[in-house]
This record gives C-alpha cells, structure tokens and sequence, in this order.
C-alpha cells in the first residue's frame, strides 16, 4: 500500500454543491495530518490541519477515520475560486522530520 | 511573521549547464529546510532536506545537491543539468517536528 493515495479526479461539481475527497494512508502510527491546496502553477499552501477530533473552518470540515486510515475533507456550498487541486499530507514512516505528499485532488467548481 | 523567499521564479537553462537556487527564511530560527520538485501534473518529490547549518539529507540520488551555509539558507546546485531536471523546484521551511511546512513561492526550471 502506498504511504498516501488520492483520487486524482477532475471533480467537476456546480456552484454551490457539496464535494468531498478522501486520502487514505498506510502508516498506523500518523497523529497528524494536513490538507494543502495549490492553484496551478503555484506553491502549496496550508489548509488544515486534521487531528483525531477533526476540524472545521467555515465552509471545510476535515475529519480523521483512524479504524479505516483515511482522512476527508469536505466543502459545502462549493464557490469557484475553490477550484485547485487539494493535496493530502502526512508524516513520513520513516521520520519524524518528513512528510508524504498526495498527488492531489482536483476540484473544478463550476458556475 | 515568518516569510521565505525563492529566486529566481522562472530559470531557462541549456542542458550541461550548471543551477544555482537559493531560498532564504525569515522570521524563525532553526528551522527545518527542504526541497522539494514537482513535475509537470505530478506529485511532490522530497530532494533534500536540513535540520541545521551543514547537515543535509538527500532523498534522491541524482545529479543535484544541497548547502546550508547559514541556518535560514538553502540552495540547491547542479554542476550539469540534464532534460530530466525541468520542474517546479519548491523550498519549505518546517518547525522541529517537521510536520507542518510552509512554501516559497518556487522556481520554475526548464532545461532545454
């Protein structure tokens, strides 16, 4: 199983609509885990944060499934300057001092 | 507030030559540095990283490397840059664990 997976997409969702991804991982241990988003041809930037109570800022709501090793991130009332591609993260096997990058997600919000 | 700089944005090079990136942290002490590429529609790819002045770990054998020569600088060097070196080549700062990291704006290579 690789460290981290995601659905690479394109979502492609209305104004508006709901959308969730998920991002499973293979390393038991992990206690954190982050959500960045990148726009194209940008740097990544820190989303979220995701710790076993889960978290929620305004429209995003990331939550942890420790039985099934999958973190999710979801987004209500989808805007179109939500469409980016969402990467998982999460600490590296390894080390403490590294983490794993998802492929990433792709949103397109859709008007 | 913590800011981390990258130069030059974007870098056109002829294949053979040499590189020289530099990313610059400011506003924390100590911290963790990386390097990271990113090729075109792919993942992020570790390169290297440092947890101090003159302590570098590489990720990837390959034809780049790594310096600390101060505790908030990084620069990723080449001597002879190959086609397979074209990407976004992004630096991060991260705190003692690591876990949490911080982009610079990046610099986007094309080796031709």
């Amino acid at each position: 199983r690789k460290e981290v997976e995601q659905d690479p997409g394109p979502f492609n969702v209305p104004e508006g609509a709901t959308v969730a991804f998920n991002c499973t991982y293979s390393n038991s241990a992990s206690q954190s885990f982050f959500w960045y988003r990148q726009d194209c041809r940008k740097e990544p930037k820190l989303l979220m944060s995701v710790y076993s109570s889960g978290n929620e800022d305004g429209r995003f709501t990331a939550q942890l499934n420790r039985a099934s090793q999958y973190i999710s991130l979801l987004i209500r009332d989808s805007k179109l300057s939500d469409s980016a591609t969402y990467l998982c993260v999460v600490p590296f096997s390894g080390g403490y001092q590294k983490v794993t990058f998802g492929t990433g997600t792709k949103l397109q919000v859709i008007p | 507030s913590q800011t981390i700089h990258q130069w030059p944005a974007t870098l056109v090079q002829p294949v053979g030559s040499p590189l020289s990136l530099e990313c610059t942290v400011e506003g924390t002490s100590n911290p963790n540095l990386y390097w990271y590429r990113q090729a075109a529609g792919r993942g992020l790819q570790l390169l290297f990283y440092s947890v101090g002045i003159g302590q570098i770990s590489s990720e990837v054998p390959q034809n780049l490397s790594a310096s600390r020569p101060q505790d908030r600088q990084f620069i990723l060097s080449s001597k002879k840059l190959l086609l397979s070196d074209s990407g976004f080549y992004l630096c991060a700062w991260g705190g003692l664990a690591g876990v949490e990291q911080f982009f610079g704006p990046g610099t986007r290579l094309t080796v031709l």
